[in-house]
């Protein structure tokens, strides 16, 4: 069974462009889930869509946005790209959106904003 | 601005030695845990995980330990191997797929 796929694997982007990462989840799962891990703050919580619906969003500005299909494949988007912005993009996927069900990553996506 | 890094707690261990990684949570309330360990350049990937209805579980050289009354976990790992070097992070589930990472513990594992 093929894990969390995210694509594309390293991008570089320059300040002020927009960026589009994507994700496949495990097969026959519904939630994904988006989390940024850079080496200051740590791995934070973007957001989490189930069912094409965003269920929980982070502290993160407007700039960060994300949308699931109906075949539960996700985006997410970062517009008007800041330095700040470069980090690891990760995705992550279960069956269920409720508390309990195992939560898979995949390997993430590393943007650097130059 | 200079960019500062989290600091990592750090557990160094001899090969083959036993690992304890210790995590300490606040929310009484917590019902459900989980930990993932992190290779450089790779995503978090699961290792096991327990609900609070539960004190103890093992996985395939590791242990998980659950003590609600000092809101206390820690995994243990059987026989460190050099493959066990990476960061360790303990995630408390929360009520949704929302995971609350903290800063995590770096294990390095000293042939």
């Amino acid at each position: 069974k093929a894990g969390v796929t995210q694509t594309p694997r390293y991008l570089i982007k320059t300040r002020g462009q927009q960026v589009t990462l994507s994700c496949s989840p495990i097969s026959g799962h519904r939630s994904v889930s988006w989390y940024q891990q850079t080496p200051g703050q740590g791995l934070q919580f973007l957001f989490e869509y189930f069912s094409e619906t965003q269920r929980n969003k982070g502290n993160f500005p407007g700039r960060f946005s994300g949308r699931q299909f109906s075949n539960s494949r996700s985006e997410m988007n970062v517009s008007t790209l800041e330095l700040g912005d470069s980090a690891l993009y990760l995705c992550a996927s279960s069956l269920r959106t409720d508390s309990g069900n195992t939560i898979y990553f995949g390997e993430g996506s590393w943007l650097t904003v130059v | 601005g200079e960019s500062v890094g989290l600091h990592l707690p750090t557990l160094s261990v001899q090969e083959g030695d036993n690992s304890i990684i210790n995590c300490a949570y606040s929310n009484s309330a917590s019902d459900y845990f989980i930990w993932y360990k992190q290779e450089s350049g790779k995503g978090p990937q699961f290792i096991i995980d327990i609900r609070s209805n539960m004190d103890k579980r093992q996985g395939q050289r590791v242990t998980v330990l659950l003590n609600k009354t000092v809101k206390h976990l820690s995994l243990q790992i059987a026989a460190t191997q050099p493959g066990d070097s990476a960061v360790y992070f303990c995630v408390n589930g929360g009520a949704t797929n929302k995971l609350i990472f903290g800063t995590g513990t770096l294990l390095a594992v000293q042939p």
